[in-house]
């Protein structure tokens, strides 16, 4: 089945810095790559995802990024705010299956 | 506009008890899941429904069932709860093909 690896686990940048969030994935055949945002007590939100035949995907201040040699992804946020401080998932699926596997999540925090 | 809610938010249980966590999405999605979430862990998903009438197991399934009898409701079960089973609940639907999954807010779990 997929795996999904998500590094670090935590990340701290001063606001006002871009932050950069990467993901591996190991199963070629997966094609759907979503980015959540999970804030303090709330369930995970998508902020952006990407399908394979996209290299990159743009929207305001978040981008994501996607490498299907290296089977790996990457969420970027331009000039980070404090508001953007939150835990952030990672996910991927192939065409075939329904579901969607999960990385372990980051954490990240954006120092006033 | 609603669209994924999940009942009870918070529930503590006695070792042994038997409960069942609500979820109800308004937005006539194909697809719903169970994940639970704890530290270090990420989602892991517990069963999911393709459609109405159906339901698969998914990583975690162990100590839990599932009923999707109606297309707008998906029901989970512990049918004897352990203290292994304390977690935050989440359910998820998705219309279908590469759709996006939509979460609920959770449901707090202790059991004691």
């Amino acid at each position: 089945g997929e795996n999904v690896e998500q590094h670090p686990s935590t990340l701290s940048v001063q606001e006002g810095d871009s932050a950069v969030i990467k993901c591996t994935y190991s199963d070629s055949a997966s094609n759907y790559f979503p980015w959540y945002k999970q804030e303090l007590g709330k369930g995970p939100q998508l902020i952006i995802d990407i399908r394979s035949n996209v290299g990159e995907k743009k929207d305001q201040r978040i981008a994501v990024t996607l490498n299907k040699t290296a089977k790996h992804f990457s969420l970027h946020i331009t000039e980070t705010q404090p508001e953007d401080s939150a835990v952030y998932f990672c996910a991927a699926r192939d065409g075939a299956n329904s579901k969607l596997t999960f990385g372990k999540g980051i954490t990240l925090s954006v120092r006033p | 506009n609603a669209g994924v809610t999940q009942t009870p938010k918070f529930q503590v249980l006695k070792t042994g008890q038997s409960m069942t966590l609500q979820c109800a999405q308004d937005m006539n999605h194909n697809s719903m899941y169970w994940y639970r979430q704890d530290p270090g862990m990420g989602l892991r998903l517990i069963y999911y429904s393709a459609s109405e009438g159906t339901t698969d197991k998914g990583e975690v399934p162990d100590g839990y069932n599932v009923s999707r009898l109606k297309k707008q409701n998906f029901l989970l079960g512990l049918e004897s709860a352990a203290p292994s089973q304390t977690s935050v609940y989440f359910c998820a639907s998705r219309e279908g093909g590469n759709q996006p999954q939509h979460f609920g807010d959770g449901t707090r779990l202790s059991i004691l």
